[in-house]
């Protein structure tokens, strides 16, 4: 299995409070991402990076922001959560080999709820 | 921009039977298409994967094939199982890194 963490998994807060999610890599891979899935819109991009301090915005990053100061790790901050974020949030890893991209490997999840 | 747009479901089969789940892409240059599988309470994890045109892919008596012509990348199993009961993504993935993911299809194969 790729080395992939995802912390917390599970984490109530309230609405207007700052969130922060962390993922970490062992596997030294460029890319790493940030999810969201929701019921009826299968996965989201919010935000990706291809190296360090290099992120780029996806389809739904409103709300978000994201930091990258180490290869390893790929934090997801909610500014000021609110109940449409709530949600299920993946963080994936892939990496180059022969100058193709490998598949994504996606850590195990973590559950947001805003109340 | 990129897209992908996979066989609504829900989808259920009787055990043995042949599985279809259609998808097809837009995306400019070549990209990499894959299918992915997500048991419940996981993340997604690679079913198989194709990297140019008429590649096929396979895995655990899933196939794929890389069609450019029509854009598409079907899954197909010749005969499913309890165990293959998930949800089903295809997905696309460009030169830059990005991936971009289909709704997903949710199989369920009774006995």
């Amino acid at each position: 299995d790729a080395g992939i963490t995802q912390s917390p998994r599970h984490k109530v807060t309230e609405t207007g409070t700052p969130v922060t999610l962390r993922c970490h890599q062992t596997e030294n891979h460029r890319y790493m991402y940030w999810y969201r899935q929701d019921p009826g819109h299968g996965l989201r991009l919010i935000h990706y990076s291809y190296g360090v301090k290099d992120t780029d915005k996806g389809e739904v990053s409103d709300g978000y922001s994201v930091s990258r100061s180490k290869t390893e790790d790929f934090l997801l901050t909610l500014e000021s959560a609110t109940s449409s974020q709530t949600s299920v949030y993946f963080c994936a890893i892939s990496g180059l080999y022969q100058g193709t991209n490998t598949e994504a490997f996606f850590g195990q999840g973590t559950r947001l709820t805003v109340v | 921009g990129n897209s992908v747009t996979q066989m609504e479901g829900p989808v259920t089969l009787s055990e043995e039977a042949f599985l279809t789940i259609n998808c097809t892409y837009t995306a400019t240059g070549y990209p990499s298409l894959f299918w992915y599988v997500q048991y419940p309470g996981e993340g997604l994890q690679l079913l198989l994967k194709a990297t140019k045109a008429d590649d096929k892919g396979s895995n655990k008596g899933f196939e794929a094939t890389y069609r450019k012509e029509t854009t598409s990348f079907h899954l197909e199993k010749g005969s499913v199982q309890v165990s293959d009961s998930a949800v089903y993504f295809c997905a696309l993935m460009t030169n830059a890194g990005k991936s971009t993911f289909g709704d997903g299809t949710t199989l369920t194969v009774k006995p």
